[in-house]
């Protein structure tokens, strides 16, 4: 596709329930990366892939957040038995290769607030 | 650890008035970019530098690396409201591929 998105771009649940947040890199790229951002505040690594592997999962918060990516393509962030403190901008952003001096390219971003 | 501050958190200045960012860390790093988000959207890249004392001009804003590459700075002269954002610095560390990001600056340019 033309750029990075993400679905939904908005998402509000109960504490307790789990979510789903989709990303769809752009097409050919083989590095995914998360984040998260808190409201005004600079980004947390979460979790990065190349290809369909996460050689990087060392900023996942907590074993509720799990990750996962298929055919080289869409990956999905699933956060179980979400808290109030899950609440931010998740961001999703892809790599031509990976390199850490390349560009990488973010989608807007999904929403969350756990009520 | 590595850890890239960034200053000042804030600066809320008037239209035309100069500034400067600042982005530093004591670990050196082998390429360092500068990112611009605006509010309901993910970061732009605005540049990359890649080697100690680059100074890479886009438009009115200024962007240097470190002679160490251990630190940075992002200059805007004349600012505009359309500089209005939040800027974030992102170092690749030399023995990791992972980047490291600074906390970002808030930028509000008041008409």
């Amino acid at each position: 596709g033309a750029g990075v998105s993400q679905s939904p771009s908005n998402k509000v649940t109960e504490k307790g329930k789990d979510v789903e947040l989709r990303c769809d890199p752009i097409s050919g790229h083989t590095a995914l990366y998360w984040y998260r951002q808190s409201l005004g505040q600079g980004l947390e690594f979460l979790i990065y892939f190349q290809g369909n592997s996460a050689p990087d999962k060392s900023g996942l918060p907590s074993d509720r957040f799990s990750a996962e990516r298929t055919g080289g393509s869409v990956s999905t962030l699933t956060i179980q038995r979400t808290q109030q403190e899950d609440s931010a901008v998740y961001l999703c952003a892809s790599g031509n290769t990976g390199r850490p001096e390349e560009t990488q390219y973010f989608g807007p971003g999904t929403r969350l607030l756990v009520l | 650890t590595q850890l890239l501050e960034q200053s000042p958190q804030f600066l809320s200045i008037q239209e035309g008035e100069n500034l400067t960012v600042y982005c530093n860390s004591s670990s050196v790093f082998s390429s360092l970019q500068w990112y611009r988000q605006e509010p309901g959207e993910g970061p732009v890249l605005l540049v990359t530098v890649v080697t100690g004392g680059e100074v890479k001009k886009l438009k009115r804003l200024t962007f240097q690396f470190g002679d160490a590459r251990k630190d940075s700075s992002l200059h805007i002269t004349a600012a505009q409201p359309g500089d209005t954002g939040l800027y974030l610095c992102a170092g690749a560390p030399e023995s990791n591929y992972q980047l490291i990001w600074g906390a970002g600056t808030k930028l509000i340019i008041k008409p």
